[in-house]
């Protein structure tokens, strides 16, 4: 099946800079990568979403990039806020979404004010 | 419109015992997944059903079961608890399959602990 690995597990930054969370995924047919964050006590959202077929996607100051011969993919926050701060997840459907969504352990981004 | 609902919120219950949290989808959407949530292990695939049938299972033992009803809300029935079952336990649902691309939308989870 399906193993995604996600880093670093924690990351802290200042407000105003940049923070970037790395995925790497096994199954070479995996074709859908989205990111979840999740803030303390509340439920996972999904924040943005690639295809395999796409290898950027951006929204206001999230992007994502997709390295399907790498078979890595980050997530990129720009001029970090702190409402940023929560845990983060990357996840990767296996070949066909027979196995569910494979999700990484996840990522707490600390920004400091 | 209402997002996914799960109850209860908390639950308190002892080794041996059964559990049995509820998943109301967001409406419109046809499959139901359950994950686990555990400290420091991230989201672990549970269950998946769609159209009220049991399309797959993650690495899980037989005591964790479920089942969809026919208004596409859905039950997952622990038994036999175990300390190591303490979670939160996550529905998602979405339009169709993330083998097509759907969108996953979650629950606010149920925090099972078992004492």
């Amino acid at each position: 099946g399906e193993n995604v690995e996600q880093h670093p597990s924690t990351l802290s930054v200042q407000e105003g800079d940049s923070a970037v969370i790395k995925c790497t995924y096994s199954d070479s047919a995996s074709n859908y990568f989205p990111w979840y964050k999740q803030e303390l006590g509340k439920r996972p959202q999904l924040i943005i979403d690639i295809r395999s077929n796409v290898g950027e996607k951006k929204d206001q100051r999230i992007a994502v990039t997709l390295n399907k011969t790498a078979k890595h993919f980050s997530l990129h926050i720009t001029e970090t806020q702190p409402e940023d701060s929560a845990v983060y997840f990357c996840a990767a459907t296996s070949g066909g979404g027979a196995d569910g969504l494979t999700f990484g352990k996840g990522t707490h981004l600390i920004i400091q004010p | 419109e209402a997002g996914v609902t799960q109850s209860p919120t908390h639950l308190i219950k002892t080794r041996g015992q059964q559990a049995t949290l509820r998943c109301s989808p967001i409406s419109g959407h046809t499959s139901v997944y359950w994950y686990q949530q555990a400290l420091g292990l991230g989201l672990q695939f549970l269950l998946w059903y769609d159209e009220g049938e049991e399309r797959n299972r993650g690495n899980f033992p037989p005591r964790f079961s479920g089942r969809q009803f026919p208004n596409y809300s859905s039950e997952l029935n622990v038994n036999a608890l175990e300390l190591e079952d303490s979670a939160l336990y996550l529905c998602a649902s979405s339009l169709g399959t993330y083998r097509d691309g759907e969108k996953l939308f979650f629950g606010s989870g149920t925090q099972l602990s078992v004492l």
